[in-house]
């Protein structure tokens, strides 16, 4: 059954370090999303992405964050300069285009910042 | 706006026994409903979704939910622990359809007593 991957499945970062966070979507899924989950709290929507470009942002998603389709098949978070408060764990998510509203949830990248 | 509240955040059951996850939910629109399944260092899998189809949902591994618009409920049921039903439990509501973010409960851990 086809699922979506995350890469790295843990990255350990110094404070004010860049990190890119990579998934890889369900090839035919055309929504593509990130979420987050603080240790103990929620998972909290980051960013919704269709036809190259952002459809919705929260207001966790300030200037430090962006994502992108570098090719047909990635869709990566960048974190320009990480605080502590960055880490979490953060899930990719990818929907198809059918009406399901499904979100298919990868395994997540455990983000710790030091 | 839309959002959801899950009224426990641990539910005790002895295996064998009923399970009951409560989840209430408010939307401004007719809501697309789901409830997700974490297990330990695992990502997010999909148990069962409403989306406005029949109001009783059966899922996978013996979970089922009832969408109940009057008292704007979507409480997950199984008639029967078993041991490896103990995870973290989120009910998820969208009022947009879907494509756009969904909003995460903060969880529900089942403990499973032999």
């Amino acid at each position: 059954e086809p699922e979506v991957t995350q890469t790295p499945s843990h990255q350990v970062t110094q404070m004010g370090q860049e990190v890119i966070l990579r998934c890889v979507p369900i090839s035919n899924h055309l929504y593509f999303y990130w979420y987050r989950q603080i240790l103990g709290q929620k998972v909290e929507f980051l960013v919704s992405f269709y036809n190259n470009e952002i459809s919705e942002k929260s207001e966790i998603f300030d200037d430090q964050f962006s994502v992108e389709r570098p090719d047909g098949s990635n869709f990566t978070l960048k974190i320009r300069s990480t605080k502590l408060e960055d880490s979490a764990m953060y899930f990719c998510a990818s929907g198809e285009a059918t009406g399901s509203y499904e979100q298919y949830f990868g395994p997540g990248t455990r983000l710790t910042v030091t | 706006a839309q959002s959801v509240t899950q009224l426990d955040s641990h539910v005790s059951v002895s295996e064998g026994t009923p399970v009951l996850l409560r989840c209430n939910y408010s939307s401004s629109y007719s809501p697309s409903l789901f409830w997700y399944v974490q297990h330990p260092n695992k990502g997010l899998q999909l148990l069962l979704k409403y989306t406005s189809a029949a109001t009783l949902v059966k899922g996978i591994n013996g979970f089922e939910a009832e969408f109940k618009k009057s008292e704007t409920s979507f409480h997950l049921t199984k008639p029967s622990a078993h041991m490896s039903d103990a995870a973290e439990y989120f009910c998820v509501v969208s009022d947009r359809g879907g494509y756009q973010k969904v909003t995460f409960g903060t969880g529900t851990k089942l403990q499973v007593i032999p």
